[in-house]
């Protein structure tokens, strides 16, 4: 079945440094690709997608490129800010379902 | 801007006493999900449904039912509370369409169970 592992946290950074969370999965088909992120005291938003290989998902300077062939989709930033402390889940959605399976999650915590 | 609310944010309970979370979701969507939370294990899925008064089980749905009456509510319930079940409870929807798969999550029910 589909899996998502991602790299364990929690991930302590300085501001303005560079940020890369890992994620690999495993799925039938092509899937489609997420990175959601939840901060304190909310539920998950969307944070970027990419739809097919070699595509690149970017979003408030977030960026993750679908790699079908190492089956990789790890989301990286060039300089963190405080406020992008939280958590963040790699996701995958395979095509003709309805469910998503979600990473365990990776707690980023930016520091001033 | 779209919307996912929860009935509750916090709700503690006694174990056996029977629990209903509220989900309500003005998007039109067809789907909705009901997850658990847990650390280290991050989103596991207990229930969604696709269209009103259709279910389907998740990876985890032991001990626990859904409704869904109306397009725009789906339900869980927990039959008789236990302490297992302690937990922080996500509800999400998303669009049955081939090109809007992203999902909408309300803001979590942390239930505690004593």
């Amino acid at each position: 079945g589909d899996s998502v592992t991602q790299m364990e946290g929690p991930v302590t950074l300085s501001e303005e440094a560079f940020l890369t969370i890992n994620c690999t999965y495993t799925a039938t088909g092509y899937p489609s690709l997420f990175w959601y992120v939840q901060y304190p005291g909310e539920g998950l938003q969307l944070l970027l997608k990419a739809t097919k290989a070699d595509d690149k998902g970017s979003n408030k300077g977030f960026e993750a490129t679908y790699r079908k062939e190492t089956t990789s989709f790890h989301l990286e930033k060039g300089s963190v800010q405080v406020s992008d402390s939280a958590v963040y889940f790699c996701a995958l959605k395979s095509r003709g379902y309805q469910k998503v399976t979600f990473g365990t999650g990776t707690k980023l915590q930016v520091i001033p | 801007d779209v919307k996912v609310t929860q009935s509750s944010r916090y709700l503690v309970k006694r174990t056996g006493e029977k629990v209903f979370l509220e989900c309500v979701q003005d998007m039109d969507h067809e789907n909705m999900f009901w997850y658990r939370q847990d650390p280290g294990l991050g989103l596991r899925l207990i229930y969604f449904s696709y269209d009103v008064k259709m279910k389907e089980k998740g990876d985890i749905p032991e001990g626990y039912s859904v409704s869904r009456e109306k397009k725009e509510r789906f339900s869980l319930i927990l039959e008789s509370a236990s302490t297992n079940q302690t937990s922080m409870y996500l509800c999400a929807s998303q669009s049955q369409g081939a090109m809007t798969d992203t999902q909408y999550f309300g803001p979590g029910t942390r239930l505690t169970v004593l």
